[in-house]
């Protein structure tokens, strides 16, 4: 069973405008931490933005925040002002599986298109 | 600032050769992940390592085998290579072992043939 689910294969959003990127994730730890990273066509595999689950404030950083709801396992990610840099695929990854230990648990990705 | 650094960025074998691949942490990081990516997939967890032993272990195939050294460098060995090991293999390291992020590496672009 996937641990994490992301269930927008593809999303589209126009330079300047918003999106917002679907996560949804299973666990039954109460400690856990999620994380959305970044993976432009270089490959690259760049951390966007980290949350601790036993923090109840959404994590921000500059353009890019979460919405995180605990009790709905549910943790998206906003990004505002939209800027051609930001087309890359977008992976959301849970450490929150004591089966693979300290290991990233990786969704499927959504790959995300900026138009100007 | 240092980041991950991995050798080969780039590596084409036949099928049944072997490959190693090389993964150089971050400064002070002592603990590494190797993950494979496969075309269009997400990145799979194959193993890790703390303080040069082996802390979890992923879906990594027997024909694998890694290791971390005095200086916390890691190797990935694949032997017997088929096809289906062509895929970008990403090394992680991250600053102590637990629940915090991991820095990727670049990866090395394995192409079986």
């Amino acid at each position: 069973a996937q641990t994490v689910t992301q269930s927008q294969p593809e999303m589209s959003v126009q330079e300047a405008e918003t999106v917002t990127l679907s996560c949804t994730y299973d666990t039954s730890e109460s400690d856990y931490y999620l994380f959305w990273y970044k993976q432009p066509p270089s490959r690259q595999m760049i951390l966007v933005i980290r949350q601790e689950a036993y923090k109840q404030q959404n994590a921000t950083e500059n353009r890019f925040s979460v919405n995180f709801q605990k009790a709905a396992k549910s943790f998206s990610l906003k990004i505002s002002d939209s800027q051609l840099g930001d087309a890359a695929m977008y992976f959301c990854a849970c450490i929150c599986n004591s089966n693979s230990g300290y290991a990233l648990n990786f969704g499927k990705g959504t790959s995300l298109l900026v138009t100007p | 600032a240092a980041g991950v650094i991995q050798s080969p960025r780039h590596l084409i074998k036949e099928k049944r050769e072997t490959a190693t691949l090389k993964c150089y942490p971050i400064p002070r990081h002592d603990t590494v992940y190797w993950y494979q990516q496969g075309p269009g997939q997400d990145p799979q967890f194959l193993i890790s390592f703390y303080e040069k032993m082996q802390s979890d272990k992923g879906s990594i195939p027997d024909r694998f085998s890694a290791q971390q050294f005095s200086d916390y460098h890691s190797e990935l060995n694949m032997s017997s290579l088929e096809l289906g090991d062509s895929a970008l293999y990403f090394c992680a390291s991250s600053p102590k072992t637990g629940r915090t992020e991991a820095f990727f590496g670049q990866g090395t672009r394995l192409t079986v043939v």
